[in-house]
């Protein structure tokens, strides 16, 4: 089964530091783009980050750009986000999602992990 | 704020067909394909339509997607209970980075 399982949310305190993880199963891994999208409570989806094959093309949304970063061990089949000087906006469910190009579309989601950020 | 408008909420009762609008303009959906997609509370969310009116193996033929200009609509013919989710429009940009809408709430009366 093609399956995606966030894992690393929890409560964190503003400033703090957190990296989550996603793993990948039942298909290559290593063949794929992956991407990560959050939803704050009571809000929509909101793409904020994504990488390509080898880690060698990677892109952020303007409201983590230089705070997060993305990252995947292909050997591993787990795609990171390592999430740094963390704020109460970033509060959210975060999912990984991986990026079928010929489609332009994430056509695989994970259920998601959350992230607290509070004092 | 996103640059594609959704409504906030939409509703039907079982069995009518329900019409989700999703509003953009020539920088975005007018130049992009637009996806769809359905997320339930607390569950993954899933891709319903691709490439503006393709359904991916597995989503009911009841779930069709069309594109207009700088419109795009998901329509859900025979409303079932379990519809009732969140539904989102979406596209990727020139830097295969992912938009989306502000999500319309559907709700089965």
């Amino acid at each position: 089964e093609v399956q995606l399982v966030e894992s690393g949310g929890g409560l964190i305190h503003p400033g703090g530091s957190l990296r989550l993880s996603c793993e990948a199963s039942g298909f290559t891994f290593s063949a794929w783009w992956m991407h990560w999208v959050r939803q704050v409570p009571g809000k929509g989806l909101v793409w904020i980050s994504r990488i390509n094959v080898d880690g060698t093309t990677i892109t952020y949304a303007d409201s983590v750009k230089g705070r997060f970063t993305i990252s995947r061990d292909n050997a591993k089949n787990t795609l990171f986000l390592q999430m740094h000087s963390l704020r109460a906006e970033d509060t959210a469910v975060y999912f990984c999602a991986r990026g079928r190009l010929t489609w332009g579309a994430f056509d695989i989601w994970g259920q998601g992990t959350r992230v607290t950020v509070s004092s | 704020q996103s640059v594609l408008t959704q409504p906030p909420s939409a509703s039907g009762t079982p069995g009518q067909r329900v019409i989700i609008t999703c509003s953009g303009s020539s920088l975005n959906i007018g130049r992009n394909t637009v996806n769809w997609y359905q997320h339930l509370p607390g569950k993954a969310p899933k891709l319903l339509i691709y490439r503006n009116d393709q359904r991916p193996s597995g989503v009911p033929a009841r779930f069709s997607g069309s594109k207009s200009g700088t419109s795009a609509s998901l329509a859900i013919s025979g409303l079932q209970s379990d519809d009732e989710a969140d539904y989102y429009c979406s596209f990727w940009d020139a830097s295969l980075n992912g938009v989306f809408g502000g999500g319309t709430k559907l709700t089965v009366l």
